[in-house]
């Protein structure tokens, strides 16, 4: 399996609503990645996890809180979102975050803040 | 500060017109340096990963090449399905065993038959 596979494909929510993403890679890939991607812009990087825990937050609100429960799974619970935080957001994996081997990433979550 | 420039920002070409994107970066600590494709509405497909000045890589059409301050990513006879996003990302060392992946703003091809 060479797939990092991200559920739901799309979503679409109230500013009032609660909700998760889910990220899941069986490559046996030690870290695991949120980015965020607006239209015509890069990803940009979320938060890092590196053997389950936590290495880097980008300063992202505390409305984006990331669980990792195992190695091979990754969550991205959302609560009072604002309709900016409308895009796309990829998970990726990679061997760990001092590898130089190719991140995989997912299809991506398509989410609507309405 | 750590910065990485695609261009040109699209290029539209005929099938068959070969032609090169350009990603220059300044990075301290660079581990290395990747090239993605993007479709619309999908995840980057990982392309080629160059970790040293003078390193070239082939797939098919394309061909990555590696300087000490830029990259060049060669299409050659394109064909219509090579129309995408193409990104260039570098991976700066940051301490540790934490290294961080900066995205250039990426180029859109365009291939008409």
């Amino acid at each position: 399996d060479t797939e990092v596979t991200q559920t739901p494909k799309h979503l679409v929510m109230g500013m009032t609503n609660k909700k998760s993403l889910k990220c899941e890679q069986h490559m046996g890939h030690r870290a695991m990645y949120w980015y965020k991607q607006k239209a015509k812009k890069p990803p940009e990087l979320m938060f890092v996890y590196s053997y389950e825990k936590l290495s880097i937050n980008e300063s992202v609100p505390s409305r984006f809180s990331p669980e990792c429960p195992n190695s091979s799974l990754l969550n991205l619970h959302l609560h009072a979102l604002q309709p900016e935080d409308s895009a796309l957001y990829l998970c990726a994996s990679s061997h760990r975050t001092g590898s130089n081997y190719g991140y995989t990433f997912g299809s991506g979550t398509r989410l609507t803040v309405v | 500060e750590d910065q990485v420039t695609q261009s040109p920002e699209a290029l539209r070409l005929q099938e068959g017109e070969s032609s090169s994107l350009n990603c220059s970066y300044t990075v301290s600590g660079l581990r290395g340096l990747f090239w993605y494709r993007q479709d619309p509405g999908k995840g980057p497909e990982f392309l080629f990963t160059l970790y040293s000045a003078g390193e070239e890589k082939e797939k098919e059409r394309l061909k990555a090449t590696l300087t000490k301050k830029e990259s060049f990513l060669h299409i050659t006879a394109p064909k219509p399905e090579d129309s995408a996003t193409y990104l260039c990302a570098v991976q700066a060392f940051r301490g540790g065993a934490t290294n961080k992946l900066i995205f250039g703003t990426g180029t859109l091809l365009a291939v008409q038959p």
